[in-house]
Order: structure tokens, then sequence, then C-alpha cells
């Protein structure tokens, strides 16, 4: 099963949102609604920002949301902020799993 | 509260075999499926596979299925990733995470560095 794809980065200024897409094939992403995202910082371990495409963990700021459209997923961060700046990677199940190439968040 | 704590950083030679654990607490362990997931320095994330405590059930990426064994001793609440020839690309950080279609809760990771 390969990777899901991702850009390797995106940026935007504080205040403003970014929107990271995540593309799979029909047999992932396309079929089923079981696409999740998680952040992570440097050195730290992943978090749990997004599941079942657009669900959002308790404790998770109401900034993060989640789409999908066909075969691919979405995670857009409105409003940015300097703690939002980390890698994020999407994640598909479909018996297996499988996770995105990753993307690099910069908050300009 | 529900933890994932995970056993030491490890320095391995080449050849050798290596055990590396994963406790959990604050929930009960047969009820959910442990992940493990390869980070390797500088990359991204790689699912490895999953074991489901309750019966010891597991499911492997083709990428790591006969390198790798995916292990638990539900008497003590913890899972298990064990290889039996390390290689010098075993080199990584490895996580353990909680869940079957998303990961709610994970461990701290272990770094396992193989070298000669």
């Amino acid at each position: 099963q390969s990777a899901l794809t991702q850009p390797p980065s995106a940026s935007g200024s504080p205040g403003q949102s970014v929107t990271i897409s995540c593309t799979g094939t029909s047999s992932d992403v396309g079929g089923y609604d079981y696409v999740s995202w998680y952040q992570q910082h440097p050195g730290k371990a992943p978090k749990l920002m997004i599941y079942e495409v657009s669900k959002r963990p308790s404790g998770v700021p109401d900034r993060f949301s989640g789409s999908k459209s066909g075969n691919t997923a979405s995670l857009t961060v409105s409003g940015l902020q300097a703690e939002d700046e980390a890698d994020y990677y999407c994640s598909s199940y479909a018996g297996s799993n499988v996770f995105g190439t990753g993307t690099k968040v910069t908050v300009l | 509260e529900v933890q994932l704590v995970q056993s030491g950083a490890e320095v391995k030679k080449p050849g050798e075999s290596l055990r590396i654990s994963c406790k959990g607490s604050g929930y009960s362990f047969t009820s959910y499926w442990i992940s493990w997931v390869r980070q390797m320095p500088g990359k991204g994330l790689e699912w490895m596979g999953r074991i489901d405590p309750s019966d010891s059930y597991t499911n492997y990426s083709p990428s790591f299925q006969g390198h790798v064994t995916i292990s638990t001793d539900k008497s003590i609440s913890t899972a298990y990733l064990q290889w039996s020839s390390l290689k010098a690309s075993d080199t990584a950080m490895y996580y353990c995470a909680r869940g079957l279609r998303s990961a709610d809760y994970w461990g701290q990771g272990t770094l396992v560095t193989v070298s000669s």
C-alpha cells in the first residue's frame, strides 16, 4: 500500500488559514470515512487532531477542521497561531493503515 | 489517565536481537488495538502493524511482514515489537499507539540505534 500524497510544505501568516491536501485512491481515502490527521512537533510524539474525516478529539481547538472529496482529504487550520507550526500527517484505514508523506506547516 | 509508556533507548549491533515494549495504563488494555509506527531520522511516519491484545491477532504492513514480530502479554498490559536480526537500516524512532482506525494515544517513542 503506497503512502498517501501530501504537499511537502505549506505556510501562512498568523491569523490566516492554511489547507493541506492528502491524496489517495478509491481503495483507501476514497473508499472509507476513516481518514485521520496527526500533528507532530519536533522531537515529540504525534498527536491526533482529526479522526473519521472531520471529527475532533476532545481538547483539539475548533480551528482545526477536516473534509474529504473523492480520493482527496483536507485539513484546514484557521486562525493560524505560532504553536501550529509543526509537521502534519494524514492517515487512512482500509483494513490496514497507511500514512501520508507529511507536510511541514510554517507560520510566517 | 490513559498512558502508553515505552521502554528506553537501545543501542545494538547489526545481527543482534531486540525487543522493545509499550505498557498501557488507565484503560482496558484488551479493548483497543495497539499499532507500531516507525519514523526514520528526518523522515515521515510509517505504519508497521498492529495487534488485538484480546486475542493476539496481528496485521502487518507488507513492508514489515517477516522483518518484525508484534506480540502482547495482556496479563501485564504490555505490547512488544521485536527483531531477530537487526540491520543498520532499522535505526529509527519507534512509537506505539492505541486504536484501530485512528490512534488517539501515543507512547513517547523508543529510539533504536543499530551500529557496528
